[in-house]
């Protein structure tokens, strides 16, 4: 069964430092997405994006992120300058043809 | 913007007994619902969905209800089973962007 897939599983990163998170939606999908989730709460919405441009952001999508499709196969999460409280999992995911979400298995990251 | 509401945070039931999850939304233009199942560490796992122009879904131990005009749908999960315990969530919207409920711990005891 197709997956989306998240690389990196787990980064950690320095306060300040830019950081790339990469997915691989499925492949006959056509709308993405990025959601977080700080430890212990909700998921929450960032960001979707069809046709090769933002669709719809969030409130916490400020300009320090900016997403991506450069190849058409990989779709990135950029944060141009990691702060404390970036640190989250971070869920790709895709949107099936019954409206389904497909969610990636995540990347941890750990801002110090 | 949507804006869901869960209850309760926690849930204790003894293995065999039924346990319900409530939600309500605000956005009338929120067409689908999910409910998700997450164990620590993992993502969100898909259980049961239901769309607006539907009342009830049932999928053997699982059912959500849907009541658009008062803008709240439910988790009822029958027989409980100690691998039910995890961390549920609600979520409403449309076209894929979704807004979660908060989310309900639930812990099924042997």
């Amino acid at each position: 069964e197709p997956e989306v897939t998240q690389t990196p599983s787990h980064q950690v990163t320095q306060m300040g430092q830019e950081v790339i998170l990469r997915c691989v939606p499925i492949s006959n999908h056509l709308y993405f997405y990025w959601y977080r989730q700080i430890l212990g709460q909700k998921v929450e919405f960032l960001v979707s994006f069809y046709n090769n441009e933002i669709s719809e952001k969030s409130e916490i999508f400020d300009d320090q992120f900016s997403v991506e499709r450069p190849d058409g196969s990989n779709f990135t999460l950029k944060i141009r300058s990691t702060k404390l409280e970036d640190s989250a999992m971070y869920f790709c995911a895709s949107l099936g043809n019954t409206g389904e979400l497909f969610f990636g298995e995540g990347s941890r990251l750990t801002v110090l | 913007g949507e804006n869901v509401e869960q209850h309760p945070s926690t849930l204790s039931v003894q293995e065999g007994d039924s346990a319900v999850i409530k939600c309500t939304y605000s956005d009338s233009a929120s067409n689908y619902f999910p409910w998700y199942k997450q164990e620590l560490g993992k993502r969100p796992q898909l259980i049961i969905d239901i769309r607006s122009n539907v009342g009830e879904k049932k999928d053997q131990r699982i059912a959500v209800t849907l009541n658009k005009t008062a803008k709240h749908f439910s988790l009822h999960i029958t027989e409980t089973q100690p691998e039910d315990s995890a961390v549920y969530f609600c979520a409403a919207g449309k076209y894929g962007k979704l807004t979660f409920g908060q989310g309900t711990i639930l812990t099924v005891h042997p």
